[in-house]
């Protein structure tokens, strides 16, 4: 099976940056997503890697590391409007994706 | 496009009672899913669809059917409600592709459904 491991909850401040890790281990390995989901709103699509290294986003980049089952979300200069929940996910060709727990983001001003 | 439109958005059912949850796309996208989520939890797969005649199981299929008659559609039958499947659902759908293709999933706005 497929688990993910994340943090619950983190605070910043507006203007800051933050990063949010996201550990997983999985039976197979096709990519490494993030989602952000605002209170009462659906998912909705950050960014996702297959391959070692940053994808940035505009304010948005994410790692990956596949040899350290490892990747993070980094959120830079930090708005009002960040604060919401983000789930990481892996998908393992079954063209399904598991999602983690999530990690709820409170920005601060 | 509308994108994935779900249908009702809000349902009370009583224990035992059936029901049928409404999923569209308008993207024609082949790869159709179903997710709950309860409270303060990530996102858990029902069942999934790679084209129309075609479902496969997620990680929590007891107690849900699904069909996939057209490309379009793909509902979510309950058929005997219990306490237990209190929870938001979820639609999704994306392409066939490969890597961010296929993982760049978009999410119906979900039906809030409480079993009493």
């Amino acid at each position: 099976g497929q688990s993910l491991e994340q943090p619950s909850e983190v605070t910043a401040v507006e203007g800051a940056i933050v990063q949010i890790n996201c550990t997983y281990q999985t039976s197979g390995f096709y990519g490494l997503s993030w989602y952000q989901q605002h209170d009462g709103g659906a998912p909705t699509f950050l960014s996702y890697n297959a391959l070692d290294g940053l994808e940035e986003t505009g304010r948005f980049s994410s790692f990956l590391s596949r040899s350290d089952s490892y990747g993070y979300l980094l959120l830079q200069e930090l708005q009002m409007k960040d604060s919401a929940s983000y789930f990481c996910a892996v998908s393992t060709g079954r063209r399904a994706l598991t999602f983690g727990s999530g990690t709820r983001l409170q920005v601060q001003p | 496009n509308a994108g994935v439109t779900q249908t009702p958005k809000f349902q009370v059912l009583k224990t035992g009672q059936s029901m049928t949850l409404q999923c569209a796309q308008d993207m024609n996208h082949e790869y159709m899913s179903w997710y709950r989520q309860d409270p303060g939890m990530g996102l858990r797969l029902i069942h999934y669809s790679v084209g129309a005649g075609i479902t496969d199981q997620g990680e929590v299929p007891n107690g849900y059917n699904v069909s996939r008659s057209t490309t379009e559609d793909f509902p979510l039958r309950l058929l005997s409600a219990a306490p237990s499947q209190t929870s938001v659902y979820f639609c999704a759908s994306s392409s066939l592709g490969q890597g961010k293709d296929t993982d760049t999933q978009y999410f119906g706005p979900g039906t809030r459904l409480t079993v009493l």
